[in-house]
């Protein structure tokens, strides 16, 4: 079975530092892809970022970066230069090849930016 | 650029009563999913389809129906709504199993409030 693990309910950053918000995940597939999502106050969920396992590199999307360290099975999201627009729910979530349908989602860490 | 449509976005039912929510995506996306988000809870999957006329049972099933007569349409209905469902309502879609694997792409919610 595969499982995400989000350890940080809430967490709270000063407006332009850099922030991580951590994400571990179990699965015994050798192929799998994790994302992150953004959920703001007004609900939607967006997709920010992705990782595949077979990928080399880190994800990098604008101020968004993945640090992937397949042996710890972490892919904790890295943002930097925090603006007030980045307060928001932040979910992980991976998902399986061989078949699986179904992604799993972390419960998510809230993230308050300070001015 | 309409991506994934909810409809109603608010709705408030009686203990009782039935209602259908709708999803509708323009991607031609295989996957649909329907996940409701409570406090706390994180994003929990009732029901999915993998592709036109099939739908299977998610963590939360009970108390919801689904159909998928239609490759962009997926509904989820109360047949006899009960005060646990109040809720918000995701409907989510993506491609297939195709690597790199595919975010989700999700509507915007819909809030249920059961009286």
């Amino acid at each position: 079975a595969q499982k995400i693990t989000q350890t940080q309910p809430g967490m709270f950053v000063q407006e332009k530092e850099a922030v991580t918000l951590d994400c571990t995940y179990d699965t015994s597939d050798p192929s799998y892809g994790l994302f992150w999502y953004k959920q703001p106050s007004s609900g939607e969920m967006i997709f920010l970022i992705y990782q595949g396992s077979y990928d080399q590199q880190n994800a990098t999307e604008g101020r968004y970066s993945l640090n992937f360290q397949k042996a710890r099975k972490s892919a904790n999201l890295v943002i930097s230069a925090s603006q007030l627009g980045d307060s928001a729910m932040y979910f992980c979530a991976m998902r399986v090849g061989g078949g699986s349908y179904i992604p799993t989602f972390g419960r998510g860490t809230s993230l308050i930016v300070h001015p | 650029n309409a991506g994934v449509t909810q409809t109603p976005k608010f709705r408030v039912l009686k203990t009782g009563q039935s209602m259908t929510l709708l999803c509708a995506q323009d991607m031609n996306h295989e996957y649909m999913y329907w996940y409701r988000q409570d406090p706390g809870m994180g994003l929990r999957l009732i029901h999915y389809s993998v592709g036109e006329g099939t739908t299977a049972k998610g963590e939360v099933p009970d108390g919801y129906n689904v159909s998928r007569l239609k490759k962009q349409n997926f509904l989820l209905g109360l047949e006899s709504a009960a005060p646990s469902q109040t809720s918000v309502y995701f409907c989510a879609s993506s491609y297939s199993d195709a690597r790199p694997y595919q975010p989700q792409h999700f509507g915007d919610g819909t809030r249920l409030s059961i009286l």
